[in-house]
């Protein structure tokens, strides 16, 4: 596509539910990133998927986050046991993989836990 | 670990005043340094970037100095529009890599 693409673009879920965002990154782009954006706390990382390396994960909050990366392409992420806390815009990037390449964000999913 | 810090807004100027934004970093060995825009209801875009000491990256009359001495790169612009109200991140990738690490980003708000 000609842009990265995330969906859905709003969930709303109840309290103890699983949810899955997706994030269909630019075709070509073996860089895939997570960040979750909350009101008045910036960008916080989440997780980094390059080519066939193991994913950065240090910036999951929880077990209760997990994401994948199948085929190198389209990438998953998981909440399980939703909290309220886990509610924020949560933002899909994707990169070449080299130095000093940009990165291009998604729209994000607005995800509110009730 | 590396990190990046931006003062904080919301900044509020009238239209045509000069800006700056102030970002300093943390980062072991030579980092690239960016500075990323989301204007109202938009994703995040790349708005400029510098990926050694002294350079100067500008686009949409911003500009911002990659100062390794202060270990800075604050964001300037010599007048501001309506149109420039938006929130802008500072960023940091590490020599090296890829991995992006953001400010907490600031919130700017031009009125006529």
């Amino acid at each position: 596509g000609a842009g990265v693409s995330q969906s859905p673009s709003n969930k709303v879920t109840e309290k103890g539910k699983d949810v899955e965002l997706r994030c269909d990154p630019i075709s070509g782009h073996t860089a895939l990133y997570w960040y979750r954006q909350s009101l008045g706390q910036g960008l916080e990382f989440l997780i980094y998927f390059q080519g066939n390396s193991a994913p950065d994960k240090s910036g999951l909050p929880s077990d209760r986050f997990s994401a994948e990366r199948t085929g190198g392409s389209v990438s998953t992420l998981t909440i399980q046991r939703t909290q309220q806390e886990d509610s924020a815009v949560y933002l899909c990037a994707s990169s070449l993989v080299g130095l000093n390449t940009e990165a291009f964000f998604g729209q994000g999913t607005r995800l509110t836990v009730v | 670990g590396d990190s990046v810090t931006q003062m904080e807004g919301p900044v509020t100027l009238s239209e045509e005043a000069f800006l700056t934004i102030n970002c300093t970093y943390t980062a072991t060995g030579y980092p690239s340094l960016f500075w990323y825009v989301q204007y109202p209801g938009e994703g995040l875009q790349l708005l400029l970037k510098a990926t050694k000491a002294d350079d100067k990256g500008s686009n949409k009359g911003f500009e911002a100095t990659y100062r390794k001495e202060t270990t800075s790169f604050h964001l300037e612009k010599g007048s501001v529009q309506v149109s420039d109200s938006a929130v802008y991140f500072c960023a940091l990738t590490p020599g090296g890599g890829n991995k992006l690490t953001f400010g907490t980003g600031t919130q700017l708000k031009v009125e006529l």
